[in-house]
């Protein structure tokens, strides 16, 4: 099985844009998470999805939004970016279904946004 | 919320030496434990898991973990290292349908020649 992609790899952009990133789980997982790695504040659940509804969300302001599609995969957006918005944005999925081993979370390489 | 302690975060070790990585984590309800790998430039790999049953889980490469309920600890150990097995290791907490992983700090391990 193919694991968990996500485009793109690398972003620049400018404070005050917005950036859309994407994910695609593995075939047949239905719950996309993200989380955000920076150096300073480590690795932080942003939110999740399971079939397009949001079951779970971090403590990140509103300008981080997400939405899932029917086929699974996962937008994250974030608008009006700040420098502290640089980071790696990992995207992970899993069966959702809540039963420990179906929820085992499986990562994909990141998105590394840097904001200037 | 859940809390997640990484004792260490850096571990330098000889090769052929045996490395252990402490985590410990707040909650006393029931939880989903985990440890993660990062190389450098690469998202997170599972390195094991402890879900329920017996308190010792083997992982790929060679590691393996101890559950300690009482303790609230879930400590990564492998007998003997190699140079490959330098990198990021992350411990993380998930409880029981909480849709979530809580992460520690990381604790960064060298291995040298």
């Amino acid at each position: 099985k193919a694991g968990v992609t996500q485009t793109p790899r690398y972003l620049i952009k400018t404070r005050g844009q917005q950036v859309t990133l994407s994910c695609s789980p593995i075939s047949g997982h239905r719950s996309v998470s993200w989380y955000q790695q920076t150096p300073g504040q480590g690795l932080q659940f942003l939110f999740e999805y399971f079939s397009e509804t949001q079951r779970n969300k971090g403590n990140f302001p509103g300008r981080f939004s997400g939405r899932q599609f029917s086929n699974s995969r996962s937008e994250m957006n974030v608008s009006t970016l700040e420098l502290g918005d640089s980071a790696l944005y990992l995207c992970a999925s899993s069966l959702g279904l809540g039963t420990g081993e179906e929820d085992t979370q499986y990562f994909g390489p990141g998105t590394r946004l840097t904001v200037l | 919320a859940q809390s997640v302690t990484q004792l260490d975060s850096q571990v330098p070790v000889f090769e052929e030496a045996p490395v252990e990585l402490r985590c410990n984590y707040s909650s006393s309800v029931s939880v989903y434990l985990f440890w993660y790998v990062q190389y450098p430039n690469q998202g997170l790999q599972l390195l094991l898991k402890y879900l329920s049953g017996s308190t010792l889980v083997k992982g790929i490469n060679g590691f393996e973990a101890e559950f300690n309920k009482s303790q609230t600890s879930f400590h990564l150990r492998k007998p003997s290292v190699h140079i490959s097995d330098t990198a990021e290791y992350f411990c993380a907490v998930s409880d029981w349908g909480d849709y979530k992983l809580s992460f520690g700090a990381g604790t960064t391990v060298t291995v040298r020649a």
